[in-house]
This record gives structure tokens, sequence and C-alpha cells, in this order.
């Protein structure tokens, strides 16, 4: 079992429409959690942190965090094509003691003009 | 402020060639990790430092690849002697530990092996 699972999409949605990102993790014990967009051909940039559960909000992004059922999500609203990216969930296991990231393989987003 | 600073960005080798990667953190963050990106493996995570110790070095692949950090503004990747399956995008990414784990990556440098 992949410890940080996300759908490989590609997920596809209208301009303006919400589009809604999925995560799951293994380990229990995990505080941090990070949505990064990763454009075709660049690295990847940090739009969002939560660390407690509800939902946090910045701009058209809202990550929301539940940690009894261990997911994470990543809401974007009016999408625009130029969000059309990968979008990839980082969780920290603490289990392992380490301050390393545990990354999904991403979610591939097309927004539709 | 610069961001993380990785060269060079593209290198093309030959078997059996050393490869020598370099970063520069964000100033001031005590944290670098290397990781490596390939389609068919994602995201993985190399090595990492903390206030220039190697920490976690669980994710190098195999004895060809080494990595150190001799002072807080710079840290190499090297791969000798290299392989074509090492060929990937090699991202280098920095945090500082009371920004809770919050990782700022590099360009990358993309690595091709002939």
């Amino acid at each position: 079992q992949k410890e940080v699972e996300q759908n490989s999409g590609p997920l596809s949605v209208p301009e303006g429409a919400i589009a809604s990102l999925n995560c799951t993790y293994s380990d229990r014990g995990s505080q941090s959690f990070f949505w990064y967009r990763q454009y075709s051909g660049k690295s990847p940039e940090l739009i969002m942190s939560i660390y407690s559960n509800g939902d946090k909000e910045d701009g058209r992004f809202t990550a929301q965090l539940n940690k009894a059922s261990q997911y994470v999500s990543l809401l974007i609203r009016d999408s625009q094509p130029s969000d059309s990216a990968t979008y990839l969930c980082a969780v920290n296991m603490r289990d392992t003691g380490r301050r390393a990231l545990t990354f999904g393989s991403g979610t591939r987003l097309q927004v539709q003009p | 402020d610069a961001g993380v600073i990785q060269s060079p960005r593209h290198e093309v080798t030959e078997m059996g060639q050393e490869v020598t990667l370099r970063c520069k953190p964000i100033s001031g963050h005590n944290s670098l990790f290397w990781y490596r990106q390939t389609m068919m493996r994602g995201l993985e995570l190399l090595i990492y430092f903390n206030n220039n110790v190697p920490i976690d070095d669980s994710g190098m692949p195999e004895d060809r690849f080494s990595a150190k950090m001799p002072n807080a503004s710079f840290s190499t990747l090297k791969i000798q002697p290299s392989e074509p399956r090492d060929s990937a995008v090699y991202f280098c990414a920095s945090s500082f530990r009371q920004s809770r784990d919050e990782q700022y990556f590099g360009p990358g440098t993309r690595l091709t092996v002939t």
C-alpha cells in the first residue's frame, strides 16, 4: 500500500468550475500536509499547507484536512486554464521520525476553456 | 529573495562518466533535500541534511550515489559511474525548521545518461 495516494487523473473540469483533488495517507500520526503544483517541465511549487483539522482558505484555493479519516483535499474555485497542472500531495510521515516529506504520485488537472 | 539555485540545469553525459549536481539552498534554511523525479517512480527522496549533517540517506539507490553538504550554503550530489537508468530530473529543496516542514524546490537538473 502506497503511503500517500492520489488519483492520477486526468481530472477535467470546465473553466469557472470547482476542481476537487483528493489525497489519502497511511500514517495516522502525520502532522504536516502540503499541496504542490507542478507545471510540465517545471519544479513543484508550494501552494498550500495545512496542519489542523478543518478548512484553510487562500484566495481561490481551499485545503481541507480530516485526520480521523486520513485524507486531505484541495478545492480550486473558479478554475482557470492556467490551473492546468499536476497537483502533488505531500505528507510528513512522523512515524519515521523524519522531517522529510512523502509525496503522492500527483493528480493531473485539465481546465477546459 | 533568491530561491533555491541548482546547476547545471541540463546535463547530458555518457554512461560511465561522473556527474556532479550542485545546489544552493535559500539563505537561512537549515534543511536540504535531494529528490529524483521520473515518470515511472514519481518524486523520490534521495537524502536529506539538517544543519549540514546527513540525516537520512535511505533513498540513495546505491553506492554510485553520494551527497555532501560542506557548509550551509552548498551541497553536491555525485553519481559515479553514471548509468542510463539514472536519467531523471533531480531536484534540490530546502526548508527552515520553524516553518513546519514547508519545502521550497529549486528548478531542477535534467540528467540524461546515454
